[in-house]
């Protein structure tokens, strides 16, 4: 199946910094979503974006497809954006489509 | 967006006992349904393909007898932990697409935690 992998591991930020995240995928995807998953554990849809760039706020994603890879990029990170980032992607195999998580980026924004 | 609401959002239960875990798609109706489970400081795996009105698809390694989905209707799958032993505590959570979309939307989780 498809591999995907997120880097960094680890990012602490001081508030108002500046930061990229890159999901790198093994194949061809129909589908790559980013996600924040907050202290509680509920996972919210921040993008749908299996191609192309979008931007909501101070988020804003894009995706080479063709390279196989994902940047999200937050800018004036504030102490909410912390948690665990995550990336996923599907590829349809003809049945129902399974997503894929990547390794996650956890981050820490601090005052 | 849309919805998917998950029940309970935490449970403790004695090691033998089952835990019956609901997951509804609120606002969209959903032919098929994902079951996830995390460990703490992990991704997200997946356990299970639950389609509905038949049986539901398993990953390599999840015992179907123990991890047992139920997907009655468009709108709702189960997924009942049997015999429930402290190795099953985790953070289960599931996800739903819209019919003929990919964007998956996930449910609140539940935090198992069997004593």
């Amino acid at each position: 199946g498809i591999q995907v992998e997120q880097s960094p591991p680890d990012l602490i930020l001081q508030e108002g910094a500046n930061s990229t995240l890159r999901c790198n995928f093994s194949d061809s995807v129909n589908n790559l979503q980013w996600f924040h998953q907050n202290p509680w554990g509920q996972l919210i849809n921040l993008f749908y974006i299996p191609s192309g760039t979008k931007q909501n706020g101070r988020l804003s994603a894009t995706t080479v497809a063709t390279e196989r890879y994902s940047l999200l990029y937050i800018s004036s990170s504030q102490t909410t954006d912390s948690g665990v980032y995550f990336c996923a992607a599907q590829r349809y195999t003809g049945t129902a489509s399974k997503l894929t998580f990547g390794t996650g980026t956890r981050l820490q924004v601090t005052l | 967006g849309a919805v998917v609401s998950q029940h309970p959002s935490r449970v403790i239960c004695k090691s033998g006992t089952s835990v019956k875990i609901e997951c509804r798609s609120l606002d969209f109706q959903a032919t098929t349904m994902f079951w996830y489970r995390q460990f703490p400081k992990q991704s997200l795996m997946l356990m299970a393909t639950s389609n509905e009105g038949s049986k539901a698809t398993y990953e390599q390694g999840v015992e179907k007898d123990k991890f047992l989905i139920n997907h009655a209707s468009l709108t709702l799958s189960t997924l009942t932990v049997t015999s429930a032993h402290p190795e099953d505590s985790s953070f289960y959570i599931c996800s739903a697409s819209r019919q003929g979309a990919t964007e998956a939307f996930f449910g609140q989780g539940t935090r198992l935690t069997v004593v």
